[in-house]
């Protein structure tokens, strides 16, 4: 079956640094990979997502990559602050209509 | 609505008893989809609607759990005989897939039903 691995240890940095998560999957890659971001006690909420086709995408202090030959994202958020402390979760979209499923989540805390 | 909203926010039942959760997602959404999520753990998926049918329910731990949405809009979680193993985060979210083109399936989730089965 399909596994969905993110760093299961919290990430501590410094604050105006790039914090970097990653997600790694087994067997298929996915059309979308999706990142979403989750406070306690609430729930997850989308921030942005890569085709399978795209190396590299980005959103304002976001930027993701997809390499579906290493079957892996990478999560970047540059100079990191305070508010972005939170989990973040990749997720595995095939497309159409099929189910998403979720990693287990990075804990992030970005210290001032 | 707005958003997504779950109701109840948040449940404290015994051992044994039947519980209801239900889910109100945004309009016109025609997926709906339903979590549960442990402490420290990422969403796992139980069942997905696409209009009034399940279109996977793959995700149901067991036979005490069952979801409906009778008009595809509202959708009610079911469990029966509760065990304290299901005391967890409900999440509910719905989505409207992005165009013909490029089919994703972008979630919104509401709140959660946090439930505790004593």
């Amino acid at each position: 079956s399909q596994k969905i691995e993110q760093n299961s240890e919290a990430l501590n940095i410094q604050e105006g640094k790039t914090a970097t998560l990653t997600c790694n999957y087994t067997n298929y890659s996915p059309a979308y990979l999706q990142w979403y971001r989750q406070d306690p006690g609430r729930g997850p909420v989308f921030l942005l997502l890569i085709r399978e086709n795209e190396k590299e995408k980005r959103k304002e202090r976001l930027k993701v990559t997809f390499d579906t030959t290493l079957k892996q994202s990478l999560f970047h958020i540059t100079a990191s602050q305070p508010a972005d402390s939170a989990t973040y979760l990749c997720a595995l979209d095939f497309g159409g209509y099929q189910k998403v499923t979720f990693g287990t989540g990075t804990k992030l805390q970005v210290i001032p | 609505g707005a958003g997504v909203s779950q109701t109840p926010s948040n449940k404290v039942t015994e051992k044994g008893k039947y519980v209801e959760l239900r889910c109100d997602p945004i309009s016109g959404h025609t997926a709906l989809y339903w979590y549960r999520q442990s402490l420290g753990q990422g969403p796992e998926f139980l069942i997905y609607f696409q209009g009034t049918g399940a279109a996977d329910d793959s995700g149901l731990p067991n036979d005490r759990f069952f979801a409906v949405r009778p008009e595809g809009s509202v959708s009610t979680l079911k469990i029966q005989r509760t065990e304290r193993g299901d005391s967890a985060m409900y999440l509910c979210a719905s989505s409207s897939i992005q165009g013909a083109i490029s089919g994703a399936n972008v979630l919104t989730f509401g709140a959660g039903s946090r439930l505790t089965v004593l």
